[in-house]
């Protein structure tokens, strides 16, 4: 069946830098691939989703990147905040029809002051 | 918040039981979906619905069933068949099959004793 892969599972950064976090994904035929983010005891919640007729998607400090020919995609996110603390998922979905959102098994990124 | 409600937030239930979880929701949306929460394994899909009187299993299905009898309400019973059924449920749901951004509930997290 469908599967995602989210890498890495915990990621821990300075106040600052940089973070990157990467999937991929199994299902050729996917073309929708939204980032959601779930801070501690709360609901996920959406933050950036690109599909497959862009390569790349920036909002402010995030950034999402897709290479459908190698089935991977990436968030990135710069000049990291305390407040960026949290669990990242990525997913992957084929819009249209009998769609269904499948999760990666998520990221959690600590960002230090 | 989010026009999206599960209850109740807090399940406890005896080994042997089934027991029903509660997903409502006021945003006119056409899909809903469950998935289940564990630790370090991400979001995993339980069951999903695009339309009323229509659920397709998703890739943890056994030991659970759903209806879709409503459009707002799709509820998930867990069954005694189910082995491991104490974990962190969530309801989401996204507008129709094209605009696949989902909408979380705030979950409830089960407990077998």
């Amino acid at each position: 069946g469908e599967n995602v892969e989210q890498h890495p599972s915990t990621l821990s950064v300075q106040e600052g830098d940089s973070a990157v976090i990467k999937c991929t994904y199994s299902d050729s035929a996917s073309n929708y691939f939204p980032w959601y983010k779930q801070e501690l005891g709360k609901r996920p919640q959406l933050i950036i989703d690109i599909r497959s007729n862009v390569g790349e998607k920036k909002d402010q400090r995030i950034a999402v990147t897709l290479n459908k020919t190698a089935k991977h995609f990436s968030l990135h996110i710069t000049e990291t905040q305390p407040e960026d603390s949290a669990v990242y998922f990525c997913a992957a979905a084929r819009v249209g029809g009998y769609n269904k959102l499948i999760f990666g098994a998520g990221t959690r990124l600590a960002v230090h002051p | 918040d989010g026009g999206i409600t599960q209850s109740p937030k807090y399940l406890f239930r005896k080994e042997g039981q089934n027991v029903t979880l509660s997903c409502e929701q006021n945003l006119n949306h056409d899909a809903m979906y469950w998935y289940r929460q564990d630790p370090g394994q991400g979001l995993r899909l339980i069951y999903y619905s695009q339309i009323v009187n229509d659920f397709q299993k998703g890739d943890i299905a056994e030991g659970y069933s759903v209806s879709r009898e409503k459009k707002e309400s799709f509820p998930l019973t867990v069954t005694s068949a189910q082995k491991n059924p104490t974990a962190f449920y969530l309801c989401a749901s996204s507008m129709d099959s094209l605009n696949t951004e989902a909408f979380f509930g705030q979950g409830t997290r089960l407990t077998v004793v």
